[in-house]
C-alpha cells in the first residue's frame, strides 16, 4: 500500500472550512484514498473514500487532484465537535485491513 | 444493541510476559479485527478474524496472535512482551468487514504498559 504524508498539525475557526491535506505520490492506479477520523478517545470513524472523481457527503468532500498525487478534505463549516486527528489512508478497495493508519493531522477547531 | 467490548480495560504487565486480551463484538457481527495504536506509529493493523478465520494480517511478528471463537468473540495474545509493546490495543467488529467503507464498531480499548 502507498504511503501518504500530512500534516501534523493544524488550526482551524469554527464556522470555517477546514482543508485538509495529504499526499500520496506513490499511489497506484487501482488504490483508492479514504480518509478517517478519531475522536479522542474513540475508534476512528470512516469519513469518505475516493478513486479519482472529488466526492461529497453528508460530512465532506474530497478533492483528489489530476495525477492523483494528493488529496484535500475539506469540513464545510467546522464545528468544534470536528477536533480530532485525521487520517488519510491509500489501499486498494476491500484492503483496508491491511493499513497502517499513520498519525495523521490533528485538527483543533477554535471558538 | 450493546457495543463492542473489551477486556481488561488496563493491564501492567514485565518484560518477557505474555498477555491476552478479550474483545466482545456487537450481537450479530462476524469480522473482528485489532489495531494497536501508539503516539508515535499511529494506528496499526494487526489482523482481523471472520467466522473463526484469520482473514487478514498487519506487518506484525509472529509474538503477536488472536483467535475467534465460534460465538465471534476474539482474544489477542502478545508472547514474550517488549517495552515497545505498551499501547492501546483497539478492537473493532463489523458485519462481514469486507469493504474499507463498512462500518466498523470500535471498542474502548485495552491500555497495555509493558514495564
Amino acid at each position: 500500500d502507498a504511503k501518504t504524508t500530512q500534516p501534523t498539525s493544524m488550526d482551524c475557526a469554527e464556522g470555517r472550512a477546514a482543508n485538509l491535506p495529504c499526499n500520496h505520490s506513490t499511489i497506484s492506479g487501482n488504490e483508492y484514498v479514504y480518509w478517517y477520523r478519531q475522536i479522542h478517545s474513540q475508534g476512528p470513524q470512516y469519513i469518505i473514500h475516493g478513486l479519482k472523481n472529488n466526492e461529497t457527503n453528508e460530512m465532506a468532500s474530497l478533492i483528489i487532484t489530476e495525477d492523483r498525487k494528493s488529496s484535500t478534505l475539506i469540513l464545510p463549516h467546522a464545528t468544534l465537535r470536528d477536533t480530532a486527528v485525521y487520517y488519510c489512508i491509500v489501499s486498494v478497495s476491500g484492503g483496508y485491513q491491511k493499513v497502517t493508519f499513520g498519525t495523521g493531522t490533528k485538527l483543533q477547531v477554535i471558538p | 444493541k450493546a457495543g463492542v467490548t473489551q477486556t481488561p480495560r488496563y493491564l501492567i504487565k514485565t518484560r518477557g510476559q505474555q498477555v491476552t486480551l478479550s474483545c466482545s463484538p456487537i450481537s450479530g457481527h462476524r469480522s473482528v479485527s485489532w489495531y494497536q495504536q501508539t503516539p508515535g506509529q499511529g494506528l496499526q493493523f494487526l489482523f482481523e478474524y471472520f467466522s473463526e478465520t484469520q482473514r487478514n494480517k498487519g506487518n506484525f511478528p509472529g509474538r503477536f496472535s488472536g483467535r475467534q471463537f465460534s460465538n465471534s468473540r476474539s482474544e489477542m495474545n502478545v508472547s514474550t512482551l517488549e517495552l515497545g509493546d505498551s499501547a492501546l490495543y483497539l478492537c473493532a467488529s463489523s458485519s462481514q468487514g469486507q469493504s474499507f467503507t463498512d462500518t466498523q464498531y470500535f471498542g474502548p480499548g485495552t491500555r497495555l504498559t509493558v514495564l
